[in-house]
């Protein structure tokens, strides 16, 4: 079974652009969450998409965005872009929504915004 | 809300010695406890997890860990460590309410000496 993919693996944006990563989840998982990486903030939680809609939300502003489309892929979106928005994104899907679930990850999406 | 402390930010090993990498966590409610790696340049992988039952888990790749209610901690171990080992390990908790979100610590680099 393929795991978690991420497109694109690299990006580099200006500031003020905005930008859309994708995660195809693990076949049969209808969960997938958000993350992003930084050296200074560590891990931080986005959101959370289960069957189309956004059931939990982390502390970001509202220029990141998401959503999940009915085959359990998700986009995000970051409007006007950042400096501080250079990060590794960072993407996991699970069977369900039950919170023991095993989040599986995909490998990242790094974001350089120039 | 939850909040996880990983007190060691770099740790290093000689090869074949023992390690321990050190979670506390805190909350005001039950939660699920999780230690991940992260090799350089890939996503996370999960190494063990605690739900419920016996306090001791074991994990992939000879790791365990093991669960202290009344000192809030979730310690990883390993007896032996390998060069292979050298990755970066994060401690997560989630809240068993149904929150998907999970809170992870800042991370302890392990370096393995040869």
């Amino acid at each position: 079974k393929a795991g978690v993919t991420q497109t694109p693996r690299y990006l580099i944006k200006t500031r003020g652009q905005q930008v859309t990563l994708s995660c195809s989840p693990i076949s049969g998982h209808r969960s997938v969450s958000w993350y992003q990486q930084t050296p200074g903030q560590g891990l931080q939680f986005l959101f959370e998409y289960f069957s189309e809609t956004q059931r939990n939300k982390g502390n970001f502003p509202g220029r990141f965005s998401g959503r999940q489309f009915s085959n359990s892929r998700s986009e995000m979106n970051v409007s006007t872009l950042e400096l501080g928005d250079s990060a590794l994104y960072l993407c996991a899907s699970s069977v369900d929504r039950a919170y023991q679930e095993t989040q599986y990850f995909g490998p990242g999406t790094r974001l350089l915004v120039l | 809300a939850q909040s996880v402390t990983q007190l060691d930010s770099q740790v290093p090993v000689f090869e074949e010695a023992p390690v321990e990498l050190r979670c506390n966590y805190s909350s005001s409610v039950s939660v699920y406890l999780f230690w991940y790696v992260q090799y350089p340049n890939q996503g996370l992988q999960l190494l063990l997890k605690y739900l419920s039952g016996s306090t001791l888990v074991k994990g992939i790749n000879g790791f365990e860990a093991e669960f202290n209610k009344s000192q809030t901690s979730f310690h990883l171990r390993k007896p032996s460590v390998h060069i292979s080992d050298t990755a970066e390990y994060f401690c997560a908790v989630s809240d068993i309410s149904g929150n998907e979100k999970l809170t992870f610590g800042t991370g302890t680099r392990l370096t393995i000496i040869p």
